[in-house]
């Protein structure tokens, strides 16, 4: 089946430390995103990728990174930058960024601090 | 600044009646609106879209309606079934090269009583 596969669901992060987020589509989708949401909020935009190799930041990217070497995969690092790194966070795939389709999302990782 | 409002943040109907969910938006530049349904712990789905050429679409139990003059769209849902049950979305996006991002509201958590 295609979908997208988010890894870990579950994520606890040390002070200090770096984390990667998991994501990869199968559904021949040219556009990634990632989003976080907390509690109460709706989603808000990391970042995203219209293409391999080329990636823009979103509303809120600061003390993040990701990269998009393969049309399938799009990983979030969660930095020692980012202070309140707390958070449900969701990666989405759709076909264009240009054309108005909509985004389909994975499960989920939730990070928490130790 | 919220510029997609989801002004209830609950609503609660019996099973069989209808439900209606409502979102108010303030960008001009919005042209198209989606509904995504989402569980506990789980990415949220796609339900249903509209663009701004339309005032009506419908799929199966789900109709969306737009009155871009009011800046307002609603979801109704007939019958409501209990497996309806969740936080629905509301999301909008711009025309052109800025579609790629999704603006969302907090959420309405629905509950449809058996």
């Amino acid at each position: 089946d295609g979908g997208i596969t988010q890894s870990p669901k579950y994520l606890f992060r040390k002070e200090g430390q770096n984390v990667t987020l998991s994501c990869e589509q199968n559904l021949n989708h040219d556009a990634m995103y990632w989003y976080r949401q907390d509690p109460g909020q709706g989603l808000r935009l990391i970042y995203y990728s219209q293409i391999v190799n080329d990636f823009q930041k979103g509303d809120i990217a600061e003390g993040y990174s990701v990269s998009r070497e393969k049309k399938e995969s799009f990983p979030l690092t969660v930095t020692s930058a980012q202070k309140n790194p707390t958070a449900f966070y969701l990666c989405a795939s759709s076909t264009s960024t240009v054309l108005n389709q909509p985004q389909h999302f994975g499960d989920g990782t939730r990070l928490s601090i130790l | 600044d919220q510029q997609v409002k989801q002004n209830s943040p609950s609503l609660s109907v019996q099973e069989g009646r209808i439900s209606i969910l409502n979102c108010d938006y303030t960008n001009s530049m919005f042209d198209y609106f989606l509904w995504y349904k989402k569980y506990p712990a789980e990415g949220p789905t796609f339900l249903i879209s509209i663009s701004s050429i339309k005032d009506k679409n419908e799929d199966g139990r789900f109709t969306v309606f737009l009155n871009k003059s009011a800046k307002h769209l609603s979801l109704h849902i007939v019958p409501s079934q209990p497996g309806d049950s969740a936080v629905y979305f509301c999301a909008a996006s711009g025309s052109g090269g800025s579609n790629y991002k999704l603006t969302f509201g907090k959420g309405t958590l629905l509950t449809v009583n058996p």
